[in-house]
């Protein structure tokens, strides 16, 4: 596609059950990024992809959180066992080089009840 | 480790008017490249402008320029002749070796008729 694509663009979920956010980046775009939006807040850096390695998972806020992408394409943000903290906008994000800059998708939005 | 600062949660300007955001940043990096994005309340993160570190000359796109003082890690955003759908959230962002792109904790700019 054209654009950077996520899905779910809403997701309601019950607290305890696990989710996956999926992230479509511009094709041939070798940099993928996870960050978390709460109402109102900035943007909370989860992880990186160059690749499909992830030289920077710093963010991820606990071990609930996993992220993977495949084939230089794809990637999947897994949170385990949800809690009510973790509803937020989940924004994704690919880039071509470092000198370009990096075009977002829509965004999840994750509910947690 | 690469860090940007926002030091402004909120300005409002009269429309027509002229507002300065300010951004401070750190790396150890020679080579680096910033941005401002704007967020309106659609959630759509869009490029404003962007600056090659390498550049002394300051970026400028219509109404949007830029002050990047390199030695002293500064990089405002001036917007010029402020229009009501310049309301938005601004944030600062920083891309270094290795394509990480980290974001300061955004500005939210209103503009009043």
């Amino acid at each position: 596609g054209a654009g950077v694509s996520q899905s779910p663009s809403n997701k309601v979920t019950e607290k305890g059950k696990d989710v996956e956010l999926r992230c479509d980046p511009i094709s041939g775009h070798t940099a993928l990024y996870w960050y978390r939006q709460r109402l109102g807040q900035g943007l909370e850096f989860l992880i990186y992809f160059q690749g499909n390695s992830a030289p920077d998972k710093s963010g991820l806020p606990s071990d609930r959180f996993s992220a993977e992408r495949t084939g230089e394409s794809v990637s999947t943000l897994t949170i385990q066992r949800t809690q009510q903290e973790d509803s937020a906008v989940y924004l994704c994000a690919s880039s071509l080089r470092v000198n370009t800059e990096a075009f977002f998708g829509q965004g999840t939005r994750l509910t947690v009840v | 480790a690469q860090t940007v600062t926002q030091s402004q949660p909120e300005m409002s300007v009269q429309e027509a008017e002229t507002v300065t955001l300010s951004c401070t940043y750190d790396t150890s990096e020679s080579n680096y490249y910033l941005f401002w994005y704007k967020q309106p309340p659609s959630r759509q993160m869009i490029l404003v402008i962007r600056q090659e570190a390498y550049k002394q000359q300051n970026a400028t796109e219509n109404r949007f320029s830029v002050n990047f003082q390199k030695a002293a890690k500064s990089f405002s955003l001036k917007i010029s002749d402020s229009q009501l759908g310049d309301t938005a959230m601004y944030f600062c962002a920083l891309k270094a070796a290795g394509n990480k792109l980290t974001f300061g904790g955004g500005t939210r700019v209103l503009v009043k008729p």
